[in-house]
């Protein structure tokens, strides 16, 4: 079956540009994360979307970032004004709603803010 | 607060040896572990979980973890290492309640020498 998609696999943009990145998650997974991988380090979250319940935002790093989740399907991130300090691979993960139910991770989208 | 910690940076291990990279974890209650294993340019791919049950763990591509509650440990094994294995690899814990996200330790570059 078809696994955790993300869009573009790659974004170049200037400094001040906004940007939107795309996940479509595993078909039936209700739960959906976003992360952020800078270079050479772990992982850091950022949103999580459950069902649907209000969104958990608490790791955003600015107001600059948002994210939407239409259902239990698409979601999109974007990112406002971007800055040099953006560039990272920006992760989606989705699972099921269990405790015990692993993560499934997409490619990843590697921004690069020039 | 709880975490993992990864305390190497780097593994080297020749190729036919033993390979084990090492996690630590400090939570309240019991843990929820999981191995990832991200390759050049790709996304994290699952190894294997430790939800409760046997402490030995048996995972893809011959991996297996051992869960040690005394020593707050679960490191991840392979009896032989290959060539192919040399990645980047994550522990993980769940974080109980809230939004249940995985927190990430900062991974360990293993590198297998021909």
């Amino acid at each position: 079956g078809a696994g955790v998609s993300q869009s573009p696999s790659n974004k170049v943009t200037e400094k001040g540009k906004d940007v939107e990145l795309r996940c479509d998650p595993i078909s039936g997974h209700t739960a959906l994360y976003w992360y952020r991988q800078r270079l050479g380090q772990g992982l850091e979250f950022l949103i999580y979307f459950q069902g649907n319940s209000a969104p958990d935002k608490s790791g955003l790093p600015s107001d600059r970032f948002s994210a939407e989740r239409t259902g239990e399907s698409v979601s999109t991130l974007t990112i406002q004004r971007t800055q040099q300090e953006d560039s990272a691979v920006y992760l989606c993960a989705s699972s099921l709603a269990a405790l015990r139910d692993e993560q499934f991770f997409g490619p990843g989208t590697r921004l690069t803010v020039l | 607060a709880q975490s993992v910690a990864q305390p190497e940076d780097q593994v080297n291990v020749a190729e036919g040896n033993p390979l084990t990279v090492k996690c630590t974890y400090s939570v309240s209650g019991n843990p929820y572990l999981f191995w990832y294993v991200q390759y050049p340019n790709r996304g994290l791919q699952f190894l294997l979980k430790y939800i409760t049950g046997d402490n030995l763990v048996k995972g893809s591509y011959g991996f297996e973890a051992e869960f040690n509650k005394s020593q707050t440990s679960f490191h991840l094994k392979k009896p032989s290492a290959l060539v192919s294995d040399s990645a980047l690899y994550f522990c993980a814990v769940r974080i109980l309640g809230g939004n249940n996200r995985l927190a990430f330790g900062k991974g360990n570059q293993v590198v297998v020498i021909p």
